[in-house]
């Protein structure tokens, strides 16, 4: 079982609609959650981390609950510029923060 | 302030040759990690390096091999190739302190 598993996708929805990604782990001891952004044969991008209280960046809000080992992604009034594959990841000081890939998750958002 | 840059962007290499890719890590950062992009997944971790040393591994095999210069740039060789080893090749670069890690465009290796 991998360590971080997101979503199959892909995701295919209409501008404007509102769209959510999940993802769980299994390691307990993880400290640090992300969501990257991955366009098509670009290297991944920090676009947001995770808080245990919960964060929103504009458009984005992302939740983690820790006693569940649940991370989430909420992307509303989807642009066409939000097109792109969306990484969940996690690290933990025991692994010296290195960072744990899910699969990603492929969203098209469609005119 | 510069970001992290890698080199080559593009490379074809024959199954058993040997690769080396290279990584300058973004000012200010000492911390070094290389990973591996198969087609349709996910990064996957290869090593990371502090301060010149390798203090972290994922499960690849001792054929993947690295070395971190006094200025924090950073180096992943291959040896004997195989076809799987096909992938894309990122390079990121930290503070050390969890947070904050910089990609730079990645190495796309095609070994034939």
């Amino acid at each position: 079982r991998k360590e971080v598993e997101q979503d199959p996708g892909p995701f295919n929805v209409p501008e404007g609609a509102t769209v959510a990604f999940n993802c769980t782990y299994s390691n307990s001891a993880s400290q640090s959650f992300f969501w990257y952004r991955q366009d098509c044969r670009k290297e991944p991008k920090l676009l947001m981390s995770v808080y245990s209280s919960g964060n929103e960046d504009g458009r984005f809000t992302a939740q983690l609950n820790r006693a569940s080992q649940y991370i989430s992604l909420l992307i509303r009034d989807s642009k066409l510029s939000d097109s792109a594959t969306y990484l969940c990841v996690v690290n933990s000081r025991n692994s010296g923060y290195a960072l744990n890939f899910g699969k990603g998750t492929s969203l098209l958002v469609t005119p | 302030e510069t970001g992290v840059t890698q080199s080559p962007t593009h490379l074809i290499k024959t199954r058993g040759q040997q690769v080396t890719l290279r990584c300058s890590s973004q000012s200010g950062h000492n911390t070094v990690s290389w990973y591996q992009q198969a087609l349709g997944q996910g990064p996957q971790f290869i090593f990371q390096y502090y301060r010149e040393e390798e203090n972290g591994r994922g499960n690849f095999p001792p054929r993947f091999s690295g070395l971190q210069f006094p200025n924090y740039s950073s180096e992943l060789n291959v040896n004997a190739l195989e076809l799987d080893d096909s992938a894309l090749y990122l390079c990121a670069s930290s503070s050390g302190s969890g947070e904050g890690y910089t990609f730079g465009s990645g190495t796309r290796l095609t070994v034939v």
